[in-house]
């Protein structure tokens, strides 16, 4: 199972864009990247899934490149309710998800 | 539609009690998890079932965790006896389908577990 590594903690102000990025050098041919994110006393919530190039839907880009060597989870101009721990997960092993530490992000005024 | 509910939301016992924690998945998906936070520590994996069968219980830390999925609905965990290292926050997840790649998963807001 491929193993990723994010920064532990991020700052940010309301506004601004924020990219997370993400290694998974052993990713294998078949896996996804899928991130996740968890707001404080909440269960972690599906926020999106690429296998290359770029994905995007209503809450976040993400940023897949050609060796798929590491992904970039992209927040436009977050506010303070986008302040969570966002986790960055590669391939399946029969069915369940493995989590790293995940990256704190903290949105500030 | 209704998301994974989990109940207890929150849950105190002293040592040696038993405790049952109960999910409800998202109607209609066969697959259910169970995972667990413990202070400190990155959420991990504990079991899988699939309608009411159990696909992978490798992450169960031992045989004082008992998981049943009767009639392949709802889901408990019992924990009995209780011990203080299993204080944490258990999650529960269903998903629809489980492909090799791609599996998401929704979880409920998870049962905080006490045990003093």
């Amino acid at each position: 199972l491929a193993k990723t590594t994010q920064p532990i903690s991020m700052d940010s102000y309301e506004g601004q864009e924020v990219n997370i990025t993400c290694s998974h050098n052993n990713i294998a041919t078949n896996d996804y990247i899928t991130w996740y994110q968890q707001f404080p006393s909440q269960g972690p919530r599906f926020i999106i899934q690429g296998y290359k190039t770029k994905v995007t839907n209503e809450v976040a880009s993400l940023f897949i490149p050609a060796d798929r060597k590491s992904s970039t989870l992209s927040l436009p101009r977050v506010s303070l309710s986008d302040t969570a721990v966002y986790y960055c997960l590669v391939g399946l092993e029969l069915g369940k998800l493995i989590f790293g530490q995940g990256t704190t992000l903290q949105v500030k005024p | 539609e209704a998301g994974v509910t989990q109940f207890p939301s929150h849950s105190v016992i002293e040592k040696g009690q038993t405790v049952t924690l109960r999910c409800d998945p998202i109607s209609g998906h066969d697959n259910l998890y169970w995972y667990r936070r413990v202070m400190g520590k990155e959420i991990k994996f504990l079991l899988h079932f699939v309608k009411e069968s159990k696909q992978d219980e490798s992450g169960m830390p031992n045989n004082r965790f008992l998981a049943e999925r009767t009639g392949g609905t709802y889901s408990t965990l019992k924990v009995q006896p209780a011990e203080l290292e299993d204080s944490g926050v258990y999650f529960c997840a269903s998903s629809q389908e489980r492909l090799a790649s791609e599996n998401t998963q929704y979880f409920g807001p998870g049962t905080r577990l006490t045990v003093l």
